[in-house]
């Protein structure tokens, strides 16, 4: 089973930054079959990247995904208040789906 | 598209809970439907996927031997049955609009619904 590891656990980081969360698989992901996800408290996940690079509608620009095979990434370019979150990374595309224990960015 | 999950569920230990996930909006055939849950302060465990598609049914490891996915294509509901719950099943049961064909990237979700397990 792959196992996705997400990094830093913790991003601190002020508003206008730029976000650079890593998600890291223990196998190649084929098809680039990886998603990213921002949850805030007590709401449900919200889908911004599929396939790795491609933005779910409606997400602004400000959000990206990089990456392929194993190494993965989501930018934010410049952060917004609202982009105070935690994010998770979710490999899909077979029956052994997973996700990242998830990175929080937090306001400094 | 809009998912509407049934209401906190409250149960012993050794219980079984069924919680509901009503799809308005999308045809439903056309979409799988995925199972995640999240125990408090924790992250995203996926629980399973289900489509009416040749009636596929992939479980996650974890709850593979205590959960069972269904779906009503007449109501377009969904169903989550978790058996033999534990304290360590307590968590928010999300239901989200999947792929058919095979699971994919979750773009609609219900609120969620919390199940407590507690004596």
């Amino acid at each position: 089973e792959i196992v996705l590891t997400q990094s830093p656990g913790t991003l601190s980081l002020s508003p206008g930054e730029r976000a650079a969360l890593s998600c890291r698989a223990s196998q190649r992901i084929a098809s680039s079959y990886l998603a990213w996800y921002q949850q805030k408290p007590g709401q449900a996940p919200r889908l911004l990247i599929v396939g790795a690079s491609n933005r779910a509608r409606g997400i602004p620009d400000r959000f990206s995904g990089s990456g392929s095979g194993t190494d993965f990434t989501l930018t934010i370019s410049r952060l917004e208040p609202e982009d105070f979150a935690v994010y998770y990374c979710h490999k899909y595309g077979n029956s052994r789906v997973t996700f990242g224990q998830g990175t929080k960015v937090e306001i400094k | 598209a809009q998912l509407v999950q049934s209401g906190t569920e409250v149960k012993k230990p050794g219980a079984s809970v069924k919680v509901s996930c009503k799809a308005s909006g999308y045809s439903f055939s056309n979409y799988g439907i995925t199972w995640v849950r999240q125990a408090p302060g924790q992250g995203l465990e996926w629980m399973g996927w289900i489509s009416d598609y040749k009636g596929n049914t992939y479980y996650g490891q974890k709850v593979q031997d205590r959960v069972t996915l269904t779906i009503d294509t007449s109501t377009t509901t969904a169903y989550m049955e978790l058996r033999s719950l534990r304290s360590d099943d307590t968590a928010v049961y999300y239901c989200a609009r999947d792929g058919l064909v095979v699971p994919a990237a979750l773009d609609n979700w219900g609120q969620g619904t919390l199940v407590t397990v507690s004596s």
